[in-house]
């Protein structure tokens, strides 16, 4: 069974760094591209990383970018965002999700999320 | 403000049908496939819809997908109670390099 899990979410405060983790088990993170996407309380879907399949290319938003970073272990298939200068409207339910696809075909399982809290 | 726009509510009663539209530019829908995502309260995402009109196995025939120019569409028949629940349109964005969301349409089932 794909499934997917975040970890790492905590409090922190306006500036600190954050890694979140993303433990993938019934596929190889070499196979699917893996986005991260974030959900501020009460808001809508916004798209934060991904990296290809072969992770050879990573895209950020520009809401993040020099900010945070995706990288991976494949040996340890686990996925990682490293968030640094976070600002409080960081503040959101962290998801990461498999593609489809190598890159960017659509997001077709998802973890459970895990909670970032920056405070000012 | 989302890239992709979509109605911020939807409503519908048990057995009607209700669509939800999804508009973009040529730079997002106008040149990629579109999807769709189901999000209950409380829950993850969901995959709902994929490439425009496909649905991922374990998904109701109720649901269905189109896509013209730079818009789509959902479209639910029959609608059922469960159904009530937040839905996201996304594409990739050629010039963005990367996913852009609709802002979510709350449907309720009256």
């Amino acid at each position: 069974e794909v499934q997917l899990l975040e970890s790492g979410g905590g409090l922190v405060q306006s500036g600190g760094s954050l890694r979140l983790s993303c433990a993938v088990s019934g596929f190889t993170v070499t196979s699917y591209a893996i986005s991260w996407v974030r959900q501020a309380p009460g808001k809508g879907l916004e798209w934060v990383s991904s990296i290809s399949a072969s992770g050879s290319s990573t895209f950020s938003a520009d809401s993040v970018k020099g900010r945070f970073t995706i990288s991976r272990d494949n040996p340890r298939n686990t996925l990682y965002l490293q968030m640094n200068s976070l600002r409080a409207e960081d503040t959101a339910v962290y998801y990461c999700a498999k593609d489809r696809g190598a890159l960017h075909l659509g997001m077709d399982v998802w973890g459970q999320g895990t909670t970032v809290t920056v405070s000012s | 403000q989302s890239v992709l726009t979509q109605p911020p509510s939807a409503s519908g009663t048990p057995g009607q049908r209700v669509t939800i539209s999804c508009s973009g530019s040529s730079s997002d829908i106008g040149s990629n496939t579109v999807n769709w995502y189901q999000q209950l309260p409380g829950t993850a995402p969901t995959f709902l819809i994929y490439s425009n009109n496909q649905r991922p196995s374990g998904v109701p025939d109720r649901f269905s997908g189109s896509k013209s120019g730079t818009s789509a569409s959902l479209a639910i028949s029959g609608l059922q109670s469960e159904d009530e629940a937040d839905y996201y349109c996304a594409s990739w964005h050629d010039s963005l390099n990367g996913w852009v969301f609709g802002g979510g349409t709350k449907l309720t089932v009256l």
